[in-house]
């Protein structure tokens, strides 16, 4: 049993396509996130949710667009991708919002914008 | 928002001795976590360590935290092979904040 599972693992798509990143948690944890980490292995959180509104909106393109049809489940949408976007893209959640407990993350989702 | 900081950035050692890692940072914090990345995976939490807390263990993993100084440090005692990895402490004040990593490899 995957505690936090992403799809797809790979994502290869050419510029200026749209693509989805789904997240799903079967943690009963009240909090998810997006991370995203770059080729230097530096990780910068991107958006955090809390039983479906957002409480964490760091500074993320607008093509960027997170989307939590409940608490067990966090997408991610990106328009127009761009080249920059080629990243590993995890998803974590932990049991509450203030963070005194540890995160667990999704296995990632290697986006490559060609 | 703030970011641990570790060092050193590359750690090579020998199965069986110990692996240190550093990390600083420049906030206050409720508490500061470390956690390890194979390659290829997720990030895998290791342990957590509140703010009002000096020194945790878990396993053969030893924690310390210096709040007057901002720093932290992670000792793998008796590395295995299976430790190889990247390590990186994350800094907690309403979300959580990564370092840059190290990485450590351990041969056989």
């Amino acid at each position: 049993d995957t505690a936090v599972s992403q799809t797809p693992k790979y994502l290869v798509t050419q510029m200026g396509n749209d693509k989805s990143i789904k997240c799903e948690q079967n943690l009963g944890h009240d909090t998810m996130y997006w991370y995203k980490q770059d080729s230097k292995k530096f990780l910068k959180i991107m958006f955090s949710y809390n039983n479906k509104e957002l409480i964490i909106n760091e500074t993320v393109p607008n093509r960027f667009s997170p989307k939590s049809p409940d608490k067990a489940h966090l997408n991610l949408h990106i328009n127009s991708l761009e080249l920059g976007d080629s990243a590993v893209y995890f998803c974590a959640s932990s049991q509450d919002v203030g963070v005194m407990n540890g995160y667990t993350f999704g296995s990632g989702t290697r986006l490559t914008v060609v | 928002s703030q970011q641990g900081e570790e060092d050193p950035q590359a750690l090579s050692i020998q199965e069986g001795e110990n692996a240190t890692m550093n990390c600083s940072y420049k906030t206050s914090i409720n508490n500061l976590q470390w956690y390890r990345q194979n390659s290829g995976r997720g990030l895998v939490h290791l342990i957590l360590i509140r703010s009002n807390e000096r020194e945790k263990h878990s396993g053969r993993l030893r924690v310390t935290l210096d709040t007057s100084k901002k720093s932290s440090s992670l000792l793998i005692t008796a590395s295995r092979a299976a430790d190889t990895a990247s390590y990186f402490c994350a800094t907690v004040d309403n979300r959580l904040a990564f370092g840059k990593g190290n990485q450590v490899v351990v041969i056989p």
